[in-house]
């Protein structure tokens, strides 16, 4: 039972490009969520999936895309990576009325 | 909006001792839970304790405790017997009891340092 996984853990995007980060989750969980994390500001919500096949903008969803492939997998994209979206990145799921799993988290530099 | 605000970017604590992180938050709902997480250096978001609205009690799990003052919308958290262990950022998070989306809205966190 790995939890959330997220993959890559670090990655450095020149301003431009596209990339796309991968979360899963092997809890069954209905729920899947997109957090950024800056120094100062907590964690932000990005876009959030409330069941499969649903997804929903968060406080911060300008520059980002999301597909929740199947109730496993929530992926964000960025198709145009600006330094303002240098980052850490969290990917969290939930089962109905309980708390967050959290995922390790990926560092994202844009130059 | 509801809204979440922890006022010590900074605390220190010597180890054994006992320490108290404020967290107050803002809203018109009357059912909602109240989290904190902690953050180590390994950047893992770790749930310490939850705290449902509608229950009087203070939770408590282990060294962990909170003093929830609903009137006051008050939610801090107390670390006894402080350990080494426990230096890291942590963070206090609001959710609303209605609905089906389970959002998490966070404080702006509060990064703990134990002094041996």
């Amino acid at each position: 039972n790995a939890g959330v996984t997220q993959t890559p853990k670090f990655q450095v995007l020149k301003t431009g490009q596209s990339m796309t980060l991968q979360c899963a989750q092997d809890m069954n969980h209905n729920s899947m969520y997109w957090y950024r994390q800056d120094p100062g500001m907590g964690l932000r919500l990005i876009y959030y999936s409330a069941s499969e096949g649903t997804t929903d903008k968060g406080e911060v969803p300008n520059g980002y895309n999301v597909s929740r492939l199947n109730k496993r997998e929530f992926s964000l994209r960025l198709e145009s990576a600006a330094p303002s979206q240098t980052s850490v990145y969290f990917c969290a799921s939930c089962r109905d009325s309980h708390e967050q799993f959290f995922g390790p988290g990926t560092r994202l530099t844009v130059l | 909006a509801q809204t979440v605000t922890q006022s010590q970017p900074e605390m220190s604590v010597q180890e054994a001792e006992t320490v108290t992180l404020s967290c107050t938050y803002d809203t018109s709902e009357s059912d909602y839970y109240l989290f904190w997480y902690k953050q180590p250096p390994s950047r893992q978001m770790i749930l310490v304790i939850r705290q449902e609205a509608y229950k009087q009690q203070n939770a408590t799990e282990n060294r962990f405790s909170v003093n929830f003052q609903k009137a006051a919308k008050s939610f801090s958290l107390k670390i006894s017997d402080s350990q080494l262990g426990d230096a890291a950022m942590y963070f206090c998070a609001y959710r609303s009891a209605w609905g089906a989306t389970n959002k998490l809205i966070f404080g702006t966190g509060t990064l703990l340092a134990v002094q041996p």
